[in-house]
């Protein structure tokens, strides 16, 4: 079946713009969490969604950035006011979350603030 | 606070040779934990995961790790590298069964002809 999709690829914006950065999970999957990847770094965490609600929005790094996932499916990350400390790929990962489990990630949305 | 070391940030080793990375974590309790490969312009692809039992796990791609609680350890291993695994390889930990995950900074391996 599909994975987890991601959209767009790629996105440019300018400093102090607003973006949003969607995922699509893999079908039937519950859970869905959110990393950013910094250059030469490992994904961080962000927010993790068990169906609509979010479970741990611990690693949002200010109020700037929020997320939703107002039907348990599709999730629609936003960043307001962008800064260029926000340039990043950006990865989404699902899970069954139903018990020890496997979370599987899109390609990514590569985020560049000018 | 759970964390996790990748001391290596990169390994060259020759095609055909054994591999090693080195993975150490920091979590109180019996921690779950994953080695994840990420190949240029992919997505992120597990290779293996640890959540109870024996303690060495078999992977995809020949690769296998093993959990050592008296070091916090858990080393990922493949006998013979082939080209195409070169790579980002990353290691992480999780605290429960559908938590976040930590993960480390990464070991990119390069292999020699």
């Amino acid at each position: 079946g599909a994975g987890v999709s991601q959209t767009p690829s790629n996105k440019v914006t300018e400093k102090g713009k607003y973006v949003e950065l969607r995922c699509d999970p893999i079908s039937g999957h519950t859970a869905l969490y959110w990393y950013r990847q910094s250059l030469g770094q490992g994904p961080e965490f962000l927010i993790y969604f068990q169906g609509t609600g979010a479970a741990d929005d611990s690693g949002l790094p200010n109020d700037r950035f929020f997320a939703v996932r107002p039907e348990g499916s599709v999730s629609t990350l936003k960043i307001q006011r962008t800064e260029r400390g926000d340039s990043a790929v950006y990865l989404c990962a699902s899970s069954m979350g139903n018990g020890p489990d496997t979370q599987y990630f899109g390609p990514g949305t590569r985020l560049t603030v000018l | 606070a759970q964390s996790v070391t990748q001391p290596d940030i990169h390994i060259t080793v020759s095609e055909g040779a054994s591999l090693e990375l080195r993975c150490n974590y920091s979590y109180g309790a019996t921690p779950y934990l994953f080695w994840y490969v990420q190949s240029p312009g992919q997505g992120l692809q597990l290779l293996l995961k640890y959540f109870s039992g024996d303690t060495l796990v078999q992977g995809i791609k020949g690769f296998e790790a093993e959990f050592k609680r008296s070091q916090s350890s858990f080393n990922l291993r493949k006998p013979s590298v082939h080209w195409s695994d070169a790579a980002e390889y990353f290691c992480a930990v999780g605290r429960n069964r559908d938590d976040k995950i930590i993960f480390g900074k990464g070991t990119r391996l390069h292999i020699l002809p």
